[in-house]
Formats: structure tokens, sequence, C-alpha cells
């Protein structure tokens, strides 16, 4: 099945700084690469998502970048403010019939301000 | 528009003993998935059903775990008899597209297995 691995598990950073949290992923099938956000007592909330034939997409202060071959991708957060304080995870999902979704690890961003 | 509702939102209960949660989706939102997440972790597939059907529970501990979703709408999933290594959150989440595309999450279930 998939494994999807994600780095670093925290991280912190000064606001008004950029961050950015890294995920491999290990099926090649995998085709759309959704971000979560998850603050404290509630669920993930998609935040930006990715399909395998895009290799960046842009929302404002946020940013993923896919790389195919390698097997990795990327979210990018620009301008960190304190309500980007959050866990995020990466995911994978490829589409054989239904979707099947495998999180990674998380990473916990603190941004200071 | 409505979100994931999900009930009880923490549950404290003793080792060897059951608990169910139940989850009422997004309306017209033909998949629902339960996943758990323990402290630390990211989401780990329980089980996903595709309207009543379950298209995917081979992360499912059968010999304890159950989950249902009568008339393809809510769902309950139940724990019976419940580990220490149960303590989690349980998150309920739905979508509308069948191949790929955003999950919706409820805001968990807190267990604690005593």
């Amino acid at each position: 099945g998939e494994n999807v691995e994600q780095h670093p598990s925290t991280l912190s950073v000064q606001e008004g700084d950029s961050a950015v949290i890294k995920c491999t992923y290990s099926d090649s099938a995998s085709n759309y690469f959704p971000w979560y956000k998850q603050e404290l007592g509630k669920g993930p909330q998609l935040i930006i998502d990715i399909r395998s034939n895009v290799g960046e997409k842009k929302d404002q202060r946020i940013a993923v970048t896919l790389n195919k071959t390698a097997k990795h991708f990327s979210l990018h957060i620009t301008e960190t403010q304190p309500e980007d304080s959050a866990v995020y995870f990466c995911a994978a999902s490829h589409s054989g019939g239904y979707q099947k979704v495998t999180f990674g690890i998380g990473t916990k961003l603190q941004v200071i301000p | 528009e409505a979100g994931v509702a999900q009930s009880p939102r923490y549950k404290i209960i003793e080792k060897r003993q059951s608990v169910a949660f139940w989850c009422n989706p997004i309306s017209g939102h033909a998949t629902l998935y339960w996943y758990q997440q323990i402290l630390g972790q990211g989401p780990k597939l329980l089980i996903q059903f595709q309207n009543n059907g379950v298209v995917d529970d081979s992360q499912l501990p059968k010999d304890r775990f159950s989950a249902e979703r009568l008339k393809g709408v809510d769902s309950t999933l139940k724990i019976q008899p419940a580990k220490l290594e149960d303590s989690a959150v349980y998150l309920c989440a739905s979508s509308l597209e069948v191949s790929t595309g955003e999950l919706f999450f409820g805001e968990g279930s807190r267990l604690t297995v005593l």
C-alpha cells in the first residue's frame, strides 16, 4: 500500500518568514495530493491540493509543488502569521474505482509573533 | 451547508467496556470514512463506505471494531471490548466525489480508555 513520509515533525518560524513542509510517497499510481490543516480540537480541513498533471499550484500565501519523478511534494507558506500555527498533514490518493487517502504523520507549525 | 456531525465529542471508558460513535455526513455525500487519529500521528483509515457498501476495511481490527452505514446516510462505529491502545480521536469524514476529491471532516470523538 501507499506510504507517505512527512518532515519536519515540528517547525518554528518567526512571523513573516516562510515555512516549508516536505513529503514523499511510494505508490506511483497516486495522482492526487491534498494538504490539510488541523487546529486544536478540530478535524482536518483542506487548504490546497494538487493533481499529478500539474507541477505547481498557488493560492495567495500558500503554494504546493509536485515532482512526480522523485515522488515528492511540498507545501510552502509565505509571510507566515500567528493564525497559521496548526498541524499540517500531507496526503496521497489514487483513484482505482474509489479514493484511498493515506496521510503523513503531520507537521506542527508554530509561528512566533 | 451543515458540516459533518459527530457525537459524542468525548468519551471515557474502562478497558473491556464498549463504546459507540455516531456520524452524520454532509447531505448528498456518498462516501463516508472513519479514521483513527492517535495523539501525534496522522489519521489512519479504519473503514470506507460507498453508499451502503464497504469498499475498504483492511485496517479495521475486526475482532473488536465494527461499523455500519444504514440507508447510506448515518454511520456508527463500535468498539467492543475496548483496549488501552484504542485511546484516540475517531474522525468521520465524507466526500462528494467517488474517485478523488476533498474530504470533509467532523470535529472528532475523543476516546480515553482507562
